[in-house]
């Protein structure tokens, strides 16, 4: 059965205090996987794709990479304003998106 | 502005009376889609459409249904709400470009449904 996990269920940061999230993906084929912020009372926010191990991307303090078998979510010098929900997605080779759980993130100033 | 708008954002009903929450995008967007998230259960999707006059079943389709009859709304119409039914509701659009495109999406703001 096509599966997305993540991990930590929430996480708790002092500012400035650099640290990863997880998501683990156990899917018939992988056309891709996708990060999103989602931000109370708000929509999901997409911020990145990734298509094959080894990709990475960036943006401001996030860094996203891509194992076979999972992907990270790296927070440098996290800021209390990256405060959020951090979600994971994976395409299938059949084409069926599938989230995870979330990661809930609190950086504390 | 690019957006995708949902109406209403809120709303309490009870058990039976028929209700339909709107989704419109102004970004020329061909897939369309409807997800229900739940603590602990991620975002799951109920339908989605690749095209207008083109709608699917997602993973948890039972008590709903969709329309695409123009390609900028996809209404979600709930026939005979149940408590089951209590959720917080996104519709998502992805930008042109194929199927592998549907997991770069762009969602509302959201719709909290309340059934008693």
């Amino acid at each position: 059965e096509d599966q997305v996990t993540q991990s930590p269920e929430a996480l708790r940061l002092q500012e400035g205090e650099s640290s990863s999230l997880n998501c683990s993906y156990t899917v018939s084929g992988l056309r891709g996987l996708f990060w999103y912020r989602q931000d109370p009372g708000k929509g999901p926010e997409f911020l990145f794709t990734l298509y094959s191990a080894g990709e990475e991307k960036e943006k401001e303090r996030l860094k996203a990479t891509l194992t076979k078998k999972e992907s990270f979510l790296h927070i440098t010098a996290p800021k209390p304003e990256d405060s959020a929900t951090y979600l994971c997605a994976v395409l299938t080779s059949s084409y069926k998106l599938i989230f995870g759980s979330g990661t809930r993130l609190l950086v504390r100033p | 502005e690019a957006q995708v708008t949902q109406n209403p954002r809120y709303l309490i009903t009870v058990t039976g009376k028929k209700l339909t929450v709107t989704c419109s995008q102004n970004m020329n967007h061909e897939y369309m889609s409807w997800y229900r998230q739940d603590p602990g259960l991620g975002l799951r999707q109920i339908y989605y459409s690749m095209n207008v006059e083109v709608t699917d079943k997602g993973d948890v389709p039972e008590g709903y249904k969709v329309s695409r009859k123009e390609k900028r709304n996809f209404p979600l119409i709930l026939e005979s709400p149940s408590p089951n039914q209590t959720s917080l509701y996104f519709c998502a659009s992805s930008r042109p470009g194929g199927t592998v495109n549907t997991g770069e999406l762009f969602f509302g703001e959201g719709s909290r449904l309340t059934v008693l």
